[in-house]
């Protein structure tokens, strides 16, 4: 199993671009979630989905959109890049939201915009 | 707000020493769990305790749980140089919707 995989690795965009970062896992997992990850504040959540077709916001989703197609693609756009996007970001999955199953990780994609 | 805050932000100690960091968190959890972070990889799960446990171990890891102090700890044994990396805590809230939410991290240097 490859697990969670994230790409692109890195990237950098200019203020007003657009791109997406895709996101695939190949556990069955029905739940699937975008974070962000900058120096000092942790993990914030981006957006997350319980399943197939039912996507929702999490603690930081403005500039952000996501959908979710198949249970195995979860892929998070940024409509118009902005600076303050600029960071870490990890894509996770586990079997279902409750906090006793784990969360695996994708590698993450560094994201500049400039 | 984080949910959980790591203690201390930082921490340097010689590889063999014991290394253990805490996690004091705001709300009444379901569970806690703590991660690893290696630099430039994603996390990775290291254990899951419960609200109704107090300490759980694994390997040399040691857990415990303080719910009337809403608080967490864990405890690296005989460190090693690979156990160099940020570790989390990472709660559900009771009564929330049960998604996760991480702390800050705790950045653990092992000298060799």
């Amino acid at each position: 199993n490859a697990g969670v995989t994230q790409t692109p690795k890195f990237q950098v965009l200019k203020t007003g671009q657009s791109m997406t970062l895709q996101c695939a896992q190949d556990m069955n997992h029905e739940y699937m979630s975008w974070y962000r990850q900058d120096p000092g504040m942790g993990l914030r959540l981006i957006h997350y989905s319980v399943g197939a077709g039912i996507t929702d916001q999490g603690e930081v989703p403005n500039g952000y959109n996501v959908s979710r197609s198949t249970t195995e693609d979860f892929p998070l756009r940024l409509l118009s890049a902005a600076p303050s996007q600029t960071s870490v970001y990890f894509c996770a999955s586990s079997s279902s939201i409750r906090g006793t199953d784990t969360q695996y990780f994708g590698p993450g994609t560094r994201l500049t915009v400039l | 707000s984080q949910q959980g805050e790591e203690d201390p932000q930082a921490l340097s100690i010689q590889e063999g020493e014991n290394a253990t960091m805490n996690c004091s968190y705001k709300t009444s959890i379901n569970n806690l769990q703590w991660y690893r972070q290696n630099s430039g990889r994603g996390l990775v799960h290291l254990i899951l305790i419960r609200s109704n446990e107090r300490e759980k171990h694994s390997g040399r890891l040691r857990v415990t749980l303080d719910t009337s102090k809403k608080s967490s700890s864990l405890l690296i044994t005989a460190s090693r140089a690979a156990d160099t990396a940020s570790y989390f805590c990472a709660t559900d809230v009771r009564f929330g919707n049960e998604k996760l939410t991480f702390g800050t991290g705790t950045r653990l240097t092992i000298i060799p």
